[in-house]
């Protein structure tokens, strides 16, 4: 059975600290989306992975493929309160041009 | 550039109506996919389509339907509505190999 696992799925840390989600998906894929969304709204592009050892950045946010391992991370450094939202991983599947996504990780950062 | 456009933004229907809502890509985008969120199952595939055409389906009953005109527009339909289809209802546009772009979303309401 096709999976994307995400954990943690609920994290609370404090401003300052530096943290990573992880994305673990079954089956193989070469694109891998992170998603943020705020509560209420829509799916924020974040970032888009397509090959092993991608490694892209974005502010405090960085993202990284290991396509062998079949796991993402999605890092957080030095975190600040606007970045609370809840992020989400998806894979791409090949044969069947669909995305699927992971159950998302709930983000609160404590100011 | 508009992004993604979803009408309407919230809709109340009652249970067994029926309900179409409708999504406008972005420009130069031929392939648009749409997504359920509820709280309990997540972000679920519903369909794609590119070019007027179904390329995908998820595992939702024929009580889902969608199609795409040749001005890349789509609507999806949901008849017979039940109680448990209350969910935001997500369209998304892309090119091959690049971000997704979600719209705003429809948020749907069955009592």
């Amino acid at each position: 059975e096709l999976k994307v696992e995400q954990n943690p799925l609920f994290l609370s840390m404090q401003e300052g600290k530096n943290y990573t989600i992880y994305c673990n998906y079954s089956t193989t894929s070469d694109r891998l989306y992170w998603y943020r969304q705020d509560p209420g709204k829509s799916l924020e592009s974040l970032f888009v992975l397509l090959s092993n050892g991608a490694v892209k950045q974005e502010g405090r946010l960085m993202a990284s493929l290991d396509t062998k391992a079949r796991l993402s991370t999605l890092h957080i450094t030095a975190a600040v309160h606007d970045l609370s939202a809840t992020y989400f991983c998806a894979i791409f599947m090949n044969r069947d041009d669909k995305i699927i996504f992971g159950k998302g990780t709930r983000l609160h950062i404590l100011p | 550039k508009a992004g993604v456009t979803q009408t309407p933004r919230y809709l109340i229907k009652t249970r067994g109506q029926q309900v179409t809502l409708s999504c406008s890509p972005i420009s130069g985008h031929r392939s648009v996919s749409w997504y359920q969120q509820t709280p309990g199952q997540g972000l679920q595939f519903l369909f794609e389509y590119f070019s007027e055409t179904q390329r995908n389906k998820g595992n939702f009953p024929g009580r889902f339907s969608g199609r795409q005109f040749s001005n890349s527009r789509s609507e999806m339909n949901v008849s017979t509505l039940e109680l448990g289809d209350s969910a935001l209802y997500l369209c998304a546009s892309s090119l091959p190999a690049l971000p997704i772009h979600f719209g705003s979303g429809t948020r749907l309401t069955v009592v």
